[in-house]
């Protein structure tokens, strides 16, 4: 069964406390991973796409990592406006249908 | 902004009664999806579509149906409200030539009384 794991639950960091997000997948194959950033209220907002094992990219102060069985997203120097709760979600190999995480609660103290 | 619109944006029916959300999406997009977002549970696939008139079951269907008439829009109805249905519901568009990626909309609260 595919399924998604995120740690921690919740994160609290100081303003300009780096830290890194944990994304654990189990698939029967990967066609893409999925970075989310969601605000209370709001629907979720695309953050990044990771395609394979070694990948990265960067957005600001996040930078999300692939490797065959996790996903980090780091993030380097945050703002309180970096509070929010970032999800995680697979597309499995063959399907058109994501796997969600239950998410990372964020909170930056300023 | 991904072009997707949900209607009604908040809503409180009572048990029993009928109630339809309506996404509609100004991308074109092939696939579009019906989400419910619940505490403890997190995003969980209700139905969603593959074209006009396509679609499929997802892993907590039962309680709604869908329809597609046009690409543009998706509709997600609860036949007959519980307030097991009170939640955040969201609407998702994709295309493959985008490389997979789903965006979301603003999301509909509706709560059952």
């Amino acid at each position: 069964e595919d399924q998604v794991t995120q740690s921690p639950e919740a994160l609290r960091l100081q303003e300009g406390e780096s830290s890194s997000l944990n994304c654990s997948y189990t698939v029967s194959g990967l066609r893409g991973l999925f970075w989310y950033r969601q605000d209370p209220g709001k629907g979720p907002e695309f953050l990044f796409t990771l395609y394979s094992a070694g990948e990265e990219k960067e957005k600001e102060r996040l930078k999300a990592t692939l490797t065959k069985k996790e996903s980090f997203l780091h993030i380097t120097a945050p703002k309180p406006e970096d509070s929010a709760t970032y999800l995680c979600a697979v597309l499995p190999m063959g399907a058109q249908k994501l796997v969600f995480g239950q998410g990372t609660r964020l909170t930056i103290n300023p | 902004d991904a072009g997707i619109t949900q209607s009604p944006r908040h809503k409180v029916t009572e048990t029993g009664t009928p109630v339809t959300l309506r996404c509609h999406q100004t991308e074109n997009h092939r696939y579009m999806y019906w989400y419910r977002q619940d505490p403890g549970h997190g995003l969980r696939l209700i139905h969603y579509s593959y074209g006009v008139k396509d679609t499929d079951k997802g892993e907590v269907s039962d309680g709604y149906s869908v329809s597609r008439s046009k690409t543009e829009d998706f509709l997600l109805t609860l036949e007959s409200a519980t307030s097991s249905q009170t939640s955040v519901y969201f609407c998702a568009i994709s295309e493959r030539t985008s490389g997979n990626t789903i965006y979301f909309g603003e999301g509909s609260w509706l709560t059952v009384v």
